[in-house]
């Protein structure tokens, strides 16, 4: 497709769950970022992605979170032992490069919701 | 601590008129700044950038000004649609990506 692909695009489930959120970013764009949106706030860094490795990671809030992308293409955000805290929407974006003029191309986003 | 700052929750304007979008930022390392829109269920779109060497960037009926001693930027938007109606987001961007604002609702009332 044209544009930055998320799966699911709601999920539901419940505490303590293991949940795995899947991106497929532009072709041939290089770099790929996963921000996390809660209520009334702003997109929040969470990784990102220069080809295969994690570039930065700082932004995972806790080791519960994982993000791989084995062959510099889709990414999938891991989160293991859910918590109601985690309830957000889980935003992807790409770009060609990491920095540049730093227009991100972000897609609908995966609405979490944990019980 | 909070980098990127839009004190404004909400901001309700007239069709027609310009709204002004602020937004103030700490970090004096961010290379550009970015606006971005977002609409109910969709993921934010970008809008307009302006790299921090400059202090005006204009595409049509948005215009970014930018002021670095203040550490400032805002949006204008003149004329105000209905379709402008949204979330906007602003955005301080370096090597790792970018900082986002808590976003300002625009209202445009007819």
């Amino acid at each position: 497709g044209a544009g930055v692909s998320q799966t699911p695009s709601n999920k539901v489930t419940e505490k303590g769950k293991y949940v795995e959120l899947r991106c497929d970013p532009i072709s041939g764009h290089t770099a790929l970022y996963w921000y996390r949106q809660s209520l009334g706030q702003g997109p929040e860094f969470l990784i990102y992605f220069q080809g295969t490795g994690a570039a930065d990671d700082s932004g995972l809030p806790n080791d519960r979170f994982f993000a791989v992308r084995p062959e510099g293409s889709v990414s999938t955000l891991k989160i293991q032992r859910t918590e109601r805290g985690d309830s957000a929407v889980y935003l992807c974006a790409s770009s060609l490069s990491a920095g540049g003029t730093g227009e991100l191309f972000f897609g609908e986003g995966s609405r979490l919701t944990v019980l | 601590d909070q980098q990127v700052k839009q004190n404004s929750p909400s901001l309700s304007v007239q069709e027609g008129r310009i709204s002004i979008l602020n937004c103030d930022y700490t970090n004096s390392m961010f290379d550009y700044f970015l606006w971005y829109k977002k609409y109910p269920a969709e993921g934010p779109t970008f809008l307009i950038s302006i790299s921090s060497i400059k202090d005006k960037n204009e595409d049509g009926r948005f215009t970014v000004f930018l002021n670095k001693s203040a550490k400032h930027l805002s949006l204008h938007i003149v004329p105000s649609q209905p379709g402008d109606s949204a979330v906007y987001f602003c955005a301080g961007g370096g090597a790792d990506g970018l900082t986002f604002g808590k976003g300002t609702h625009l209202i445009i009332q007819p």
